[in-house]
């Protein structure tokens, strides 16, 4: 299957500063990425939608001032969490899917990213 | 919008035998999908199966195996002959559109050796 490299694996920050995770598609181009978060022991949350070259479409409830997308590149996403705090804490996992119908095209996701913010 | 819901949080099974891991969903859409992802300790998604709705046949990938009952709104995985790399986070998704995943809370498998 296709590769998509998160990075970094995890992140300790401190309460007010921001962070930025990166998220690319190796061997593809993603037309499409997703943002989720994982609380531990439970199940992953969609955040955001975020096509190419256009604004990310957030989920109800996440800010979207705290949390920056940009997806400027076929094979780069980045998610921002800005003035971070330690409800922040979490695990972050980015997917990416190629053109195409969606019914026919698998998401891949990335390895995750832990932050903890203190 | 989906739905999904496991109703398993954890399970067990003794290695080389079967276990079956219940998910029912619910969702407005004529044309979605399912899956089945693991996810073990390290956290990365991975893709165990993949059924199309629009499919009646019911999709197999080697020891893993669904029962796809689309008027029940039912996605039970099925998983044989159980090695101890099958212990993980297994989460049931439902997707359509622009392929937005829900997911359900999971079940951890343990696998009995």
């Amino acid at each position: 299957g296709a590769v998509v490299s998160q990075h970094p694996s995890w992140v300790i920050c401190k309460s007010g500063t921001s962070v930025k995770i990166e998220c690319r598609s190796l061997d593809f181009q993603a037309t499409t990425m997703f943002w989720y978060r994982q609380f531990p022991k439970q199940s992953l949350m969609l955040m955001a939608t975020s096509n190419e070259g256009s604004k990310a479409t957030y989920e109800q409830g996440v800010e979207k001032d705290k949390f920056l997308i940009n997806h400027a590149s076929l094979t780069l996403s980045t998610l921002t969490v800005t003035s971070a705090h330690p409800e922040d804490s979490s695990f972050y996992i980015c997917s990416a899917r190629g053109g195409g119908n969606p019914m026919n095209t698998e998401a891949f996701f990335g390895q995750g990213t832990r932050l903890t913010v203190v | 919008a989906q739905t999904v819901t496991q109703s398993q949080p954890e399970m067990s099974v003794q290695e080389a035998e079967t276990v079956t891991l219940s998910c029912t969903y619910d969702t407005s859409e004529s044309d979605y999908y399912l899956f089945w992802y693991k996810q073990p300790p390290s956290r990365q998604m991975i893709l165990v199966i993949r059924q199309e709705a629009y499919k009646q046949q019911n999709a197999t990938e080697n020891r893993f195996s669904v029962n796809f009952q689309k008027a029940a709104k039912s996605f039970s995985l099925k998983i044989s002959d159980s090695q101890l790399g099958d212990a993980a986070m297994y989460f049931c998704a439902c997707g359509a559109g622009s392929y937005q995943l829900t997911f359900g809370k999971g079940t951890k498998l343990s696998v009995i050796p």
